[in-house]
């Protein structure tokens, strides 16, 4: 079964600071790798995803995510991070492509000081 | 196009009563899947269906069960509730089942006293 970790669960950083999450997941097979954010009072979105193609990806509000296979990693970046920013962020990852079953990490909790 | 809906949003149950929560998908999706989102365990897959056939099941006991209708609402039902079962439950729904991005509905938050 695949899994994900996340760690530095809390995370605080002033406004304009570069924002790096780590995502590490378990999984021997070809995957589909998303990060999803929960702002504030609001339902879970997608930030970005990884299915196939350039490790690369760039998602909403100016991040984004490269895919390291030799690393089982997909760690998220954001150069600047605004205020709004502030959120619970969500590394996901499904190694079984016949189902929608994802595995989540536990998430990181991004406060962005004014 | 409307999103995912989820009802109720907020309901408050007492230990051993049932609960049964509902989710729309957007419209044309057929697969339904439900999570379970707590502050100790994050979110949890519950279970997916597609067709009104379930095609997967998370880690949980038999007490947690659902179901689809052919115009791919779903529900899910927990019964003899526990106050562990104290949780924001998600529904999210896809085009087909495989692999897809998942659109998420805000959530039912379920409170056992």
């Amino acid at each position: 079964a695949q899994s994900v970790s996340q760690h530095n669960h809390h995370v605080i950083l002033s406004e304009a600071a570069s924002l790096e999450l780590g995502c590490n997941y378990s999984y021997g097979g070809t995957v589909n790798l998303f990060w999803y954010v929960q702002y504030p009072g609001q339902h879970l979105q997608l930030l970005l995803k990884y299915f196939s193609g350039d490790p690369l990806v760039k998602g909403i509000k100016g991040f984004e995510a490269e895919f390291i296979k030799s690393k089982f990693s997909f760690n998220l970046r954001k150069p600047s991070v605004q205020w709004s920013d502030t959120a619970e962020y969500f590394c996901a990852v499904i190694g079984d492509y016949g189902n929608n079953r994802l595995a989540f990490g536990k998430g990181n909790q991004v406060v962005v000081i004014p | 196009k409307a999103g995912v809906t989820q009802t109720p949003r907020y309901l408050i149950k007492t230990r051993g009563q049932q609960v049964t929560l509902s989710c729309s998908p957007i419209s044309g999706h057929r697969s339904v899947s439900w999570y379970q989102q707590t502050p100790g365990q994050g979110l949890q897959f519950l279970f997916e269906y597609f067709s009104e056939t379930q095609r997967n099941k998370g880690n949980f006991p038999g007490r947690f069960s659902g179901r689809q209708f052919s115009n791919s609402r779903s529900e899910m039902n927990v019964s003899t509730l526990e106050l562990g079962d104290s949780a924001l439950y998600l529904c999210a729904s896809s085009p087909i089942s495989g692999a897809n991005v998942l659109t998420f509905g805000a959530g039912s938050r379920l409170t056992v006293l």
